[in-house]
């Protein structure tokens, strides 16, 4: 599976969007990029997959690169429910194998 | 709730003890996973079992045993553990149907400590 490089912490003002990058240089044509996240002492959370266009769900959008070598996961108006660390993962069909990172740690200020 | 369960939440075992973590999905998934993380660290995969056969140990060391009598539940046994085993051990479930948009939903974790 490809690697991920995400920062390892990022802040935002609650209310405001939230923009998380990630990393995929070496990704293959077959490989997904997923998000999920981790709030406090909690199992992780699937947030939003992608192949190559851009996705929206209830939570969040992804934009993926057109030559898929990055992405950023964005949460439109963050609120402080939204502190967590968050996972960018890129696997070939199949999520079976997830293989987790550092992740990002967003803290949303109040 | 994501509908994956486990027990006991918390654990405080010696390392001469043997004990063991329960996990039950209510999703009608047929995979489920073992998880290990440890403080700082990324989650580990340590084990995953398709329609209740083992398909993956992730070189886990044998004081870590699992079980998985059915599609439903998934069972972590624990003997002679080291005061390094302790961490946060999850459980997560999928569908396994094939399809991309699956995902793994995960269960709240048991917090465990080897004394």
């Amino acid at each position: 599976d490809a690697k991920t490089t995400q920062p390892p912490s990022m802040d935002c003002a609650e209310g405001r969007a939230a923009n998380l990058p990630c990393n995929h240089s070496t990704i293959s044509g077959n490989e997904y990029v997923y998000w999920y996240r981790q709030i406090h002492s909690q199992g992780p959370q699937y947030i939003i997959h992608g192949l190559k266009n851009n996705e929206t769900n209830e939570m969040a959008s992804l934009i993926i690169t057109e030559d898929r070598k990055s992405s950023t996961l964005i949460l439109p108006h963050a609120t402080l429910r939204d502190t967590a660390v968050y996972y960018c993962i890129v696997t070939n069909f199949g999520n079976e194998k997830l293989t987790f990172g550092t992740g990002t740690r967003l803290t949303i200020i109040p | 709730e994501t509908g994956v369960t486990q027990t006991p939440r918390h654990l405080v075992m010696g390392m001469t003890n043997k004990k063991s973590l329960k996990c039950e999905q209510h999703l009608g998934h047929n995979a489920m996973y073992w998880y290990k993380q440890s403080a700082k660290k990324p989650l580990e995969l340590m084990f995953v079992y398709n329609f209740k056969e083992q398909t993956e140990n992730n070189s886990v060391p044998s004081r870590f045993s699992p079980e998985c009598p059915n599609s439903s539940h998934l069972f972590l046994h624990l003997h002679t553990l080291q005061p390094e085993d302790s961490a946060l051990y999850l459980c997560a479930s999928s569908l396994l149907s094939g399809r991309v948009s699956d995902t793994q939903y995960f269960g709240p974790g048991t917090r465990l400590t080897v004394l």
